[in-house]
């Protein structure tokens, strides 16, 4: 069975610090995976997926198959990026996610 | 824009009630998912359907059942509420062309005295 996990539940770093949100997965084929953002009285919403390869607003994260682990990444923080933070496994006949259990990102001025 | 409506942002209930979680979308997806948010725990996906009345469980389905009669329409039915099953309710949708990108509704944050 598949899992995401997600070692920090909270995570503070100073405006303008780098910040590395930290996503480790167990997945027998080949794994899809996405984080996702919630932002404070706002729904959850896609940030970014790993096929695309994309950066979204200053995100990166690159999918490591050899240490499975798929870690979010930003130079320099800022106070908007303040949210939780979900990695997501997609799978099944749905591609329905698996969610890690989440990191509450706070950035501090 | 993609927009998933659930019909109910607050409930309270008392235990053993019947309760109904509504979610409506309107693009047309067929995929359409409810899960269950709790704090240090994530999200715990309880039902998911890939088309109208075709259901699967899900990771935790036990004191839940749904519905889907209409494609842009899936419900959540708690038969018997139970205390433990206080939680915010998140449902969801997508379209099998965009695997993995789901299309979050608002929640219904459900309290079960």
């Amino acid at each position: 069975a598949q899992r995401v996990t997600q070692p920090e539940k909270l995570l503070s770093v100073f405006k303008g610090a780098p910040v590395e949100l930290k996503c480790n997965y167990s997945y027998s084929g080949s794994p899809e995976l996405f984080w996702y953002v919630q932002y404070s009285r706002q729904r959850l919403q896609l940030l970014l997926r790993h096929i695309s390869r994309e950066s979204i607003k200053g995100f990166t994260a690159d999918l490591n198959k050899g240490e499975t682990s798929f870690h979010l990444k930003k130079p320099f923080a800022q106070e908007e990026d303040s949210a939780m933070y979900y990695c997501a496994l997609s799978s099944g006949s749905a591609r329905q996610l698996t969610f890690g259990s989440g990191t509450q990102l706070t950035v501090l001025p | 824009d993609v927009k998933v409506t659930q019909s109910s942002r607050y409930l309270v209930k008392r235990t053993g009630e019947k309760v109904f979680l509504e979610c409506v979308q309107d693009m047309d997806h067929e995929n359409m998912f409810w899960y269950r948010q709790d704090p240090g725990l994530g999200l715990r996906l309880i039902y998911f359907s890939y088309d109208v009345k075709m259901k699967e469980k899900g990771d935790i389905p036990e004191g839940y059942s749904v519905s889907r009669e209409k494609k842009e329409r899936f419900s959540l039915i708690l038969e018997s509420a139970s205390t433990n099953q206080t939680s915010m309710y998140l449902c969801a949708s997508s379209s099998p062309l965009q695997a993995g990108e789901l299309f979050f509704g608002e929640g219904s944050r459900l309290t079960v005295l």
